[in-house]
């Protein structure tokens, strides 16, 4: 699976976007890119995912360039309880259940 | 959408005793879980890949014989920290995939997590 590379921290003014970068400039063709949210103390949370095309959900979006070597996960309106740690984690898909490998994240703070 | 329940949440217990922890995905099949350890301030990181029906396959450096690994049904599998030390006081986590909807891309689902403290 490809290497990401994410800030280790960011800050967000709550109810302004969280634009949230990752690195991906290694990845294949067959790679997804995978976005979680760790909250202090839960397990993590699926956040959304995508191949080439932009994805959005109602928690979402994530913006994926042109040549897949980078992107972006977009909340929207972020709120106190968005304060988490973000996983950007890139992945071959074989249609087998195989595990995650999880680096150290962006800590993103929402500040009131 | 999908649920990965685990439980307990939280243990305690003494040194050299055994701790159960309990991983269920609640609304579909996983033939494959995983178990995740997370120490403070650090990552997740893999300690073994549970298999319904056959043996657990563990990443290097985890005592297959110390975290007993159990995936007996297609729903439910188990990880039991056998002689418990301090060291092994940590956060636990589970997480499965849908087996009957491996659509390209279909994401993991994990559990709460278990935070074990071993005194």
């Amino acid at each position: 699976d490809a290497k990401t590379t994410q800030p280790p921290s960011m800050d967000c003014a709550e109810g302004r976007a969280a634009n949230l970068p990752c690195n991906h400039s290694t990845i294949s063709g067959n790679e997804y890119v995978y976005w979680y949210r760790q909250i202090h103390s839960q397990g993590p949370q699926y956040i959304i995912h995508g191949l080439k095309n932009n994805e959005t959900n109602e928690m979402a979006s994530l913006i994926i360039t042109e040549d897949r070597k980078s992107s972006t996960l977009i909340l929207p309106h972020a709120t106190l309880r968005d304060t988490a740690v973000y996983y950007c984690i890139v992945r071959v898909d074989s249609g087998s259940a195989r595990q995650l490998t999880f680096g150290s994240g962006t800590q993103l703070t929402v500040l009131p | 959408g999908a649920v990965v329940s685990q439980h307990p949440s939280w243990v305690i217990c003494k040194s050299g005793t055994s701790v159960k922890i309990e991983c269920r995905s609640l609304d579909f099949q996983a033939t494959t879980m995983f178990w995740y350890r997370q120490f403070p301030k650090q990552s997740l990181m893999l300690m073994a890949t549970s298999n319904e029906g056959s043996k657990a396959t563990y990443e290097q450096g985890v005592e297959k014989d110390k975290f007993l690994i159990n995936h007996a049904s297609l729903t439910l599998s188990t990880l039991t920290v056998t002689s418990a030390h301090p060291e092994d006081s940590s956060f636990y986590i589970c997480s499965a995939r849908d087996s009957l909807n491996l659509l390209k891309g279909s994401p993991l689902h994990f559990g709460n997590g278990t935070r074990l403290t071993v005194t």
